[in-house]
C-alpha cells in the first residue's frame, strides 16, 4: 500500500464554507496530482505540481487552488464551496525514475455541499 | 499527454472465469499503466508495460502490448469476486509531460 494520505475522508459542509483538503506522501516523490471523479466517471485531472513552489491547472477547470511549499505536502482549498463542488477528489504522487511514472493514490475525500 | 479508451464499458463474468479488457491509444508512448479503483477508493497501480515489451506477468494478470496496433490488454485468470472493481489504462506519452489521463474505465463484475 503506498504511503499517501487523504483527510478528510468524507465532508459534509454547507454553501460558501471554506475548506482545504489535505494530501500528504511519505515517499519523497516530486510529483503530486489533485484529480476530480464523479461516480462512475472518469477521473478529470485539476491540479498538478512538479515540486516545491511549482503548481499548475490541469486538464479541467476548477474553482479549487493548491499550493506546495513542502515536498509531501499538496493542499487543495476552495475558497466559497458550492453544490457544483460535490464530488470526489484523489490525491496522487509520481516519481519518473524508478517507477516509470506510475501514479500512487490517496483512498480520497468524498465532498458533498449543502 | 493522451487519454487511453478501455473498452469494454462493463463486463460481468462467474468466479474462476478470465476477464479480458481492452485499452485503444492514439500516439506513441513511453509506457502503458492499468490501474484498478474499488467502488469509492484510490486507484491502486497494478502493472506497466513498456513500449519495447510485449507481453508481462504479474500474479494473475497477464498484460499485452501491441505498439503497431497502438492497443493493450488485461486478462485477469482465475477470476474472483474480490476482482470487482473498474479498471483503467493510461498511456504514458513520449516525450511528454507525464501527465496521465485516464477514460472511463471499464467496470468488471465477478458474480459469486
Amino acid at each position: 500500500e503506498a504511503d499517501i494520505y487523504q483527510t478528510p475522508r468524507y465532508l459534509v459542509i454547507g454553501t460558501g464554507k471554506k475548506i482545504t483538503l489535505e494530501c500528504s506522501q511519505t515517499m519523497g516523490h516530486d510529483k503530486m496530482y489533485w484529480y476530480q471523479q464523479d461516480p462512475g466517471m472518469e477521473l478529470h485531472l485539476i491540479h498538478y505540481s512538479y515540486g516545491v513552489n511549482s503548481t499548475e491547472k490541469g486538464d479541467l477547470s476548477s474553482e479549487s487552488t493548491v499550493s506546495r511549499i513542502r515536498t509531501e505536502h499538496f493542499p487543495l482549498t476552495l475558497e466559497s464551496a458550492r453544490p457544483s463542488h460535490t464530488s470526489q477528489y484523489l490525491c496522487a504522487s509520481s516519481e519518473l525514475g524508478t517507477s516509470l511514472g506510475a501514479q500512487f493514490f490517496g483512498p480520497g475525500t468524498r465532498l458533498t455541499v449543502l | 499527454s493522451q487519454q487511453g479508451e478501455e473498452d469494454p464499458q462493463a463486463l460481468s463474468i462467474q468466479e474462476g472465469e478470465n476477464a479480458t479488457m481492452n485499452c485503444s491509444y492514439k500516439t506513441s508512448i513511453n509506457n502503458l499503466q492499468w490501474y484498478r479503483q474499488n467502488s469509492g477508493r484510490g486507484l491502486v497501480h497494478l502493472i506497466l508495460i513498456r513500449s519495447n515489451e510485449r507481453e508481462k506477468h504479474s500474479g494473475r494478470l497477464r498484460v499485452t502490448l501491441d505498439t503497431s496496433k497502438k492497443s493493450s490488454s488485461l486478462l485477469i485468470t482465475a477470476s474472483r469476486a474480490a476482482d470487482t472493481a473498474s479498471y483503467f489504462c493510461a498511456p504514458l506519452t513520449q516525450g511528454g509531460s507525464e501527465k496521465l489521463v485516464f477514460g472511463k474505465g471499464t467496470k468488471l463484475t465477478v458474480n459469486p
